[in-house]
């Protein structure tokens, strides 16, 4: 089984609609983020949480809003949904450590009509 | 400015051949990390190998190794024996030790095809 599941995998929703994204994790990590991915370039970070009562705004958090729910599970909402939040959704996880290594969900593709 | 760097946006490489997919990075902070990710067409991102910047060896991890080079700035991968299934979207990421939120910063991506 997948140590960082999200959910749904896909998804097309229509402009002004609230949809939430679900990420949960069995690695243990305290850690947790959400980035999203434009077709051809990097990721870029969202919203990050250090751990249940800590939560932090990433690079580009205008549009979103993120609910940390236990360890494990960390969401993503899109209050209201724009065609330009269009994208590849990744929730990653890490361990507080020297290297802190960020392990990736399989992402989920949003498509905003 | 650009604080990862991948200039090479595609590359193809013949079946078992070596190849080196460039990285360079921007930063004034003395403590970071470098990390390399796989993408494949399936989307998922998968993490490679590590360099930490006080490193004294290069690091390596199966077919992979990271040529670094600190005075250039540079954190090259090296794929050795390359196969069908390396071809992917290959990404370069930092995380600076100053940020606070471990945010890794990824460069633009370089995509390789493997011919058999």
């Amino acid at each position: 089984d997948a140590d960082v599941t999200q959910t749904p995998r896909n998804r097309i929703t229509k402009t002004g609609k609230r949809i939430m994204l679900e990420c949960s994790q069995t690695k243990g990590h305290d850690r947790m983020y959400w980035y999203r991915q434009d077709p051809g370039l990097g990721l870029r970070l969202i919203y990050y949480s250090f751990d249940v009562k800590d939560i932090n705004k990433g690079e580009i958090s205008d549009g979103y809003s993120v609910s940390r729910q236990a360890q494990a599970k960390f969401s993503l909402s899109l209050e209201s949904a724009i065609p330009n939040q269009t994208a590849l959704y990744f929730c990653a996880t890490s361990e507080k450590a020297s290297q802190e290594t960020q392990y990736f969900g399989p992402g989920t593709r949003l498509l905003v009509l | 400015a650009q604080k990862i760097t991948q200039t090479q946006p595609g590359m193809f490489v013949q079946e078992k051949e070596a190849v080196t997919l460039d990285c360079t990075y921007d930063t004034s902070d003395p403590s970071y990390g470098l990390f390399w990710y796989k993408q494949p067409s399936s989307g998922e991102m998968i993490f490679l190998i590590y360099q930490g910047s006080y490193d004294q060896q290069n690091a390596t991890e199966g077919r992979y190794s990271l040529n670094f080079q600190k005075a250039r700035k540079s954190a090259n991968l090296v794929i050795s024996a390359s196969q069908l299934g390396d071809s992917a979207m290959y990404f370069c990421a930092m995380r600076e030790g100053g940020n606070a939120g471990n945010m890794l910063t990824f460069g633009g991506g370089t995509r390789l095809m493997v011919k058999p």
